[in-house]
């Protein structure tokens, strides 16, 4: 079964314009981590915020986190089109439970031209 | 190129058949995670191995999945008597013992017919 839901599951946005994507999750983390899809690739990783940390940025992302409502948001700012793809929050479950990566449904981000 | 690599990237196979799939991981990396992707969902946790040790497995990976790292480095998956419902992207990632960010290689998509 899958930790988190990604909201909106789909979103299109026009280029230069900020992008938004929500998270929720279930249980207890110690971090939790965005990564990018590219169409039939493998994920790559954009940002690891921790429990303990409620924003951090890295280039034109910026991360939020909130534990006590078990929701995290990823803000991708002057979007481009090369930003087109799919997005998957992950969490790393508290409590010495396994050590796997539990991903959400992701958001499909389309950036027009 | 000192990413993650998995071979085949593609396997069209009949059901009932078996099959083996490879993953090289960062060469200092001694974790290695296999998951599963369907269309349209995010990555489901399969196993993982610390070195040669297979520590968790999943309750996806049925009895018909076998995975191995016999030295420690390059791993395989091989699935007996595969169905239809086989039918998937399987990631490969790996990552320091130290660190929770994983680097996925490129995937084998897997075909039942």
């Amino acid at each position: 079964s899958q930790q988190g839901e990604e909201d909106p599951q789909a979103l299109s946005i026009q280029e230069g314009e900020n992008a938004t994507m929500n998270c929720s999750y279930k249980t207890s983390i110690n971090n939790l981590q965005w990564y990018r899809q590219n169409s039939g690739r493998g994920l790559v990783h954009l940002i690891l915020i921790r429990s303990n940390e409620r924003e951090k940025h890295s280039g034109r992302l910026r991360v939020t986190l909130d534990t006590s409502k078990k929701s995290s948001s990823l803000l991708i700012t002057a979007s481009r089109a090369a930003d087109t793809a799919s997005y998957f929050c992950a969490t790393d479950a508290a409590g010495g439970g396994a050590d796997g990566l539990t991903f959400g449904k992701g958001t499909h981000l389309i950036i027009q031209p | 190129d000192t990413g993650v690599s998995q071979d085949p990237r593609h396997k069209i196979t009949k059901r009932g058949q078996n099959v083996t799939f490879r993953c090289d991981p960062i060469s200092e990396h001694n974790r290695l995670y296999w998951y599963r992707q369907t269309l349209g969902q995010g990555p489901e946790f399969l196993t993982y191995f610390q070195n040669e040790a297979q520590l968790e497995k999943s309750r996806l990976l049925s009895d018909r999945f076998s995975a191995e790292r016999p030295k420690g480095s390059f791993s395989t998956l091989e699935i007996q008597r595969t169905e239809q419902g086989d039918s998937a992207m399987y990631l490969c990632a790996s990552s320091l013992t130290s660190q929770k960010t994983q680097y996925f290689g490129p995937g084998t998509r897997l075909l039942v017919l």
